[in-house]
């Protein structure tokens, strides 16, 4: 089974800095998704950037950006010049690319960001 | 697009009691979804649904009951609430094969407490 970890309960960075989230995952598969979705306190669940394991390119969606190491296993989330609005729960998430009928979304247990004025 | 719809947002319960959350989606997605969170626990998946009629068990999915009679609905049933059922639920769906897959579509969630 697949299993992702989030080693970080708890970051914070000051506004208009870069931070770096991080994520591990674990797999025998080599063809699977990547997520990171972000929870404000609305508790809706926003994806935030995804990446394809076979594109090498990392994913990049305005002030997102991912650093994706294939061999390490390695997803972190890197978060340009923080807003106040980036503050929120962060969850990394893998998903199998093979349909087996059980492919669910495995969560990690999430890196909750505060964003310092 | 609606997207996916979850009702109720809140609730509270007694233990023993049962009740039904319903989700609703509208993007003819073939794979729902349920999944409860818990403080320190990340999303956990508790039953899903590839189809009409066609249902089976995730990774907590003790004390649930799922059915899908549409492509639409797909109502998470707590037979008898006890408070380890307390938790935020959320109601997903996505496309099944194709590019399209990689997406999955969350609901608003409910907040339940069970006393």
């Amino acid at each position: 089974a697949q299993t992702v970890t989030q080693s970080q309960p708890e970051m914070s960075v000051q506004e208009a800095e870069t931070v770096t989230l991080s994520c591990t995952y674990d797999t025998s598969e080599s063809d699977y998704y990547l997520f990171w979705y972000k929870q404000p306190p609305s508790r809706q669940m926003i994806l935030v950037i995804r990446q394809e394991a076979y594109k090498q390119q990392n994913a990049t969606e305005n002030r997102f950006s991912v650093n994706f190491q294939k061999a390490a296993k390695s997803f972190s989330l890197k978060i340009s010049d923080s807003q106040l609005g980036d503050a929120a729960m962060y969850f990394c998430a893998y998903r199998s690319a093979i349909w087996t009928g059980n492919t669910p979304l495995v969560f990690g247990k999430g890196t909750r960001l505060s964003v310092i004025a | 697009n609606a997207g996916v719809t979850q009702t109720p947002k809140f609730q509270v319960l007694k233990t023993g009691q049962s009740m039904t959350l319903q989700c609703a989606q509208d993007m003819n997605h073939e794979y729902m979804s349920w999944y409860r969170q818990d403080p320190g626990m990340g999303l956990r998946l508790i039953h899903y649904s590839v189809g009409a009629g066609i249902t089976d068990q995730g990774e907590v999915p003790n004390g649930y009951n799922v059915s899908r009679s549409t492509t639409e609905d797909f109502p998470l049933r707590l037979l008898s609430a006890a408070p380890s059922q307390t938790s935020v639920y959320f109601c997903a769906s996505s496309y099944i094969g194709g590019f399209s897959y990689n997406e999955q579509f969350f609901g608003p969630g409910t907040r339940l407490t069970v006393l």
